[in-house]
């Protein structure tokens, strides 16, 4: 299965931007890339998602590199209720020709006030 | 609408006990996942199930076993506990598809502790 890699932890300023990375050199041509977040004692919760070309919400952007090997989290504006663990993760098709998320260890992200 | 509902919350079982973990979802979605979650650690696939009928392992199944019940329901059985099962797990959902993205939906997870 492909797999992701992140840093452990961020620390960001309140109201600066944040450029989580994620290196996923091992995704396949069909493998969407997410990005979920989890806040302390809840359940993970969608973000963004991306294939090829960079993406907008409102909640954050996502900057996908050329070769799709690495993409990037953008928060634009970081608040304290930002702050939570960071989750990359391709959808992964498995051999039966059905799809499953794996996760990676994730970025725990601090924004300090 | 409640989205994914897991049951219990909290659990404690002694080693070798059996357990259900319940889950239930109201948004009419094919595909359903078991997670657990150590402490520091992402989350790791248990078992999926991708449609009604149809369960597949994920990466570490050993001493669980699931049943897709109906289209709503996906239970996580522990027949004999042990303390490395002592965790946090996760039930999600999600539409089936193929190529196309689909949103995971998650439920607020069961602690269990096995002494």
């Amino acid at each position: 299965d492909a797999k992701t890699t992140q840093p452990n932890s961020m620390e960001s300023n309140e109201e600066e931007p944040v450029h989580l990375p994620c290196n996923h050199s091992t995704i396949s041509g069909t493998d969407y890339i997410h990005w979920y977040r989890q806040l302390p004692s809840q359940g993970p919760e969608y973000v963004i998602h991306g294939l090829t070309s960079n993406v907008n919400n409102r909640m954050a952007s996502l900057a996908i590199a050329e070769d799709r090997k690495s993409s990037t989290l953008i928060l634009h504006r970081a608040t304290l209720r930002d702050a939570a663990v960071y989750y990359c993760i391709l959808r992964a098709f498995s051999t039966s020709g059905t799809y499953k998320y794996i996760f990676g260890t994730g970025t725990r992200l601090k924004v300090l006030a | 609408n409640a989205g994914v509902t897991q049951t219990p919350k909290f659990q404690v079982l002694k080693t070798g006990q059996s357990m259900t973990l319940q889950c239930a979802q109201d948004m009419n979605h094919n595909s359903m996942y078991w997670y657990r979650q150590d402490p520091g650690m992402g989350l790791r696939l248990i078992y999926y199930s991708a449609s009604e009928g149809t369960t597949d392992k994920g990466e570490v199944p050993n001493g669980y076993n699931v049943s897709r019940l109906n289209k709503r329901e996906f239970s996580l059985r522990l027949e004999s506990a042990a303390p490395s099962q002592t965790s946090v797990y996760f039930c999600a959902s999600s539409e089936l598809a193929s190529l196309l993205w689909v949103e995971a939906f998650f439920g607020q997870g069961t602690r269990l502790t096995v002494v």
